[in-house]
């Protein structure tokens, strides 16, 4: 069955604007998750959405935020960009977000704030 | 505060051998474990996991053990081969009711031929 797919994979931006990363997760899978991927940080936790409810939030400011639409897709949405936010951001899906605790990762979507 | 550190950037193991990767961390509420494996351009993809109320899971050449007390865990593979070179993972869930996954920044490891 196709994997989880985020649009786009790379996108190059400029401070001050505006982002928005698409996710479609594994059909059948109602949980979604974003992480930061930076090389200081690591992997960081962003929300995660379940049946369009976002029930968990990481420690990111307000300009981060998310939705899930009814078919389980994705979006999340950065805000007036900053230099530190370039990372590689990923999506990941599961049935229903803890049950058998692994995840399915996209490939990412690369963002470069210039 | 970082909850879950994996203190060694990086590892080279011989092929044939052993190769242990090493994950430690504070949080006591952590009850659920999961190691992950990334492939440069690729995103992680599950490889084993372990519930806090067991010491070891083992799923072929892959083997985790979890060390409670000392909050401490350990990936095995028994025996390493080139394709196992990326860079692993480890996470925590911490307690019923958290869909968060916290991550340590990972340990890439290099098998060589």
């Amino acid at each position: 069955k196709a994997g989880v797919t985020q649009t786009p994979r790379y996108l190059i931006k400029t401070r001050g604007q505006q982002v928005t990363l698409s996710c479609s997760p594994i059909s059948g899978h109602r949980s979604v998750s974003w992480y930061q991927q930076t090389p200081g940080q690591g992997l960081q936790f962003l929300f995660e959405y379940f049946s369009e409810t976002q029930r968990n939030k990481g420690n990111f400011p307000g300009r981060f935020s998310g939705r899930q639409f009814s078919n389980s897709r994705s979006e999340m949405n950065v805000s007036t960009l900053e230099l530190g936010d370039s990372a590689l951001y990923l999506c990941a899906s599961s049935l229903s977000g803890r049950s058998t605790g692994e995840l399915f990762f996209g490939e990412g979507s690369r963002l470069t704030v210039l | 505060d970082q909850q879950v550190k994996q203190n060694s950037p990086s590892l080279s193991v011989q092929e044939g051998r052993i190769s242990i990767l090493n994950c430690d961390y504070t949080n006591s509420m952590f009850d659920y474990f999961l190691w992950y494996k990334k492939y440069p351009a690729e995103g992680p993809t599950f490889l084993i996991s372990i519930s806090s109320i067991k010491d070891k899971n083992e799923d072929g050449r892959f083997t985790v053990f979890l060390n409670k007390s000392a909050k401490h865990l350990s990936l095995h593979i028994v025996p390493s081969q080139p394709g196992d070179s990326a860079v692993y993972f480890c996470a925590a869930y911490s307690g019923a009711g958290s869909y968060q996954l916290t991550f340590g920044k990972g340990t890439k490891l290099s098998v060589i031929p």
